[in-house]
């Protein structure tokens, strides 16, 4: 059974700060890994979609990568802004359509 | 194009009531799945409909629990009598594909109803 695993649980960082938030998956047969946002009162937004066959994406101040064999994603956030507050789930499929989500980071960027 | 929809977007109701949610997917999208996300712990999928089809139920916590999903359009998620443990996030996503079934399947996530029972 796959587990997703998002550490740290919260994060609070000043704005400009580089940051990076962690996600680890216990199945490393994964057909490819997301990173959505959530805003409070919001659904799920998808930031970032890694194949199984990808070390990484990018989109604009975002940069996930990814390490299937040791079963590990990060997500990298440059010159974080205040707007960048939110929750940040990370999801894994494997073997199955029906994703399996990390409990998420939840960052807050003070100005 | 409007995306998913949910409504309400809060609930509050005391132990032993009935809520009924409802969503309304993105036009043309013949897949809709409902999730669940309890406080502090990671989201969880309930069930998937293909049209007005339950496709798989298989997260669906107990008989208490009744989704619908009549002509194929918006769905309807009933908890009756509702418990305490069953406060939380209620989130709806839709998809577009032929069955829902495959891993390429991009699911489009609701705001989510948030649901307090008392």
């Amino acid at each position: 059974k796959q587990e997703v695993t998002q550490i740290p649980a919260a994060l609070s960082v000043p704005e400009g700060e580089n940051l990076v938030l962690n996600c680890s998956f216990t199945d490393s047969a994964i057909y490819n890994l997301q990173w959505f946002r959530q805003d409070p009162g919001k659904g799920l937004t998808s930031l970032l979609l890694i194949q199984s066959s990808q070390r990484e994406q990018t989109s604009g101040r975002l940069n996930a990568s990814l390490d299937k064999s040791s079963g590990r994603s990060t997500l990298y956030i440059a010159a974080s802004q205040p707007g960048d507050s939110a929750t940040y789930l990370c999801a894994v499929k494997g073997g199955s359509y029906i994703p399996t989500f990390g409990r998420g980071t939840s960052l807050i960027v003070h100005p | 194009e409007a995306g998913v929809t949910q409504f309400p977007s809060h609930s509050v109701i005391e132990k032993g009531q009935t809520v009924t949610l409802r969503c309304d997917p993105i036009s043309g999208h013949d897949n809709l799945y409902w999730y669940r996300r309890v406080m502090g712990k990671e989201i969880k999928f309930l069930l998937h409909f293909v049209k007005e089809s339950k496709q798989d139920e298989s997260g669906m916590p107990n008989n208490r629990f009744l989704a619908e999903r009549t002509g194929g359009t918006y769905s309807t998620l009933k908890v009756q009598p509702a418990e305490l443990e069953d406060s939380g996030v209620y989130f709806c996503a839709s998809s577009q594909g032929s069955s829902g079934r495959t891993l390429t399947d991009t699911q489009y996530f609701g705001p989510g109803t948030r649901l307090t029972v008392l």
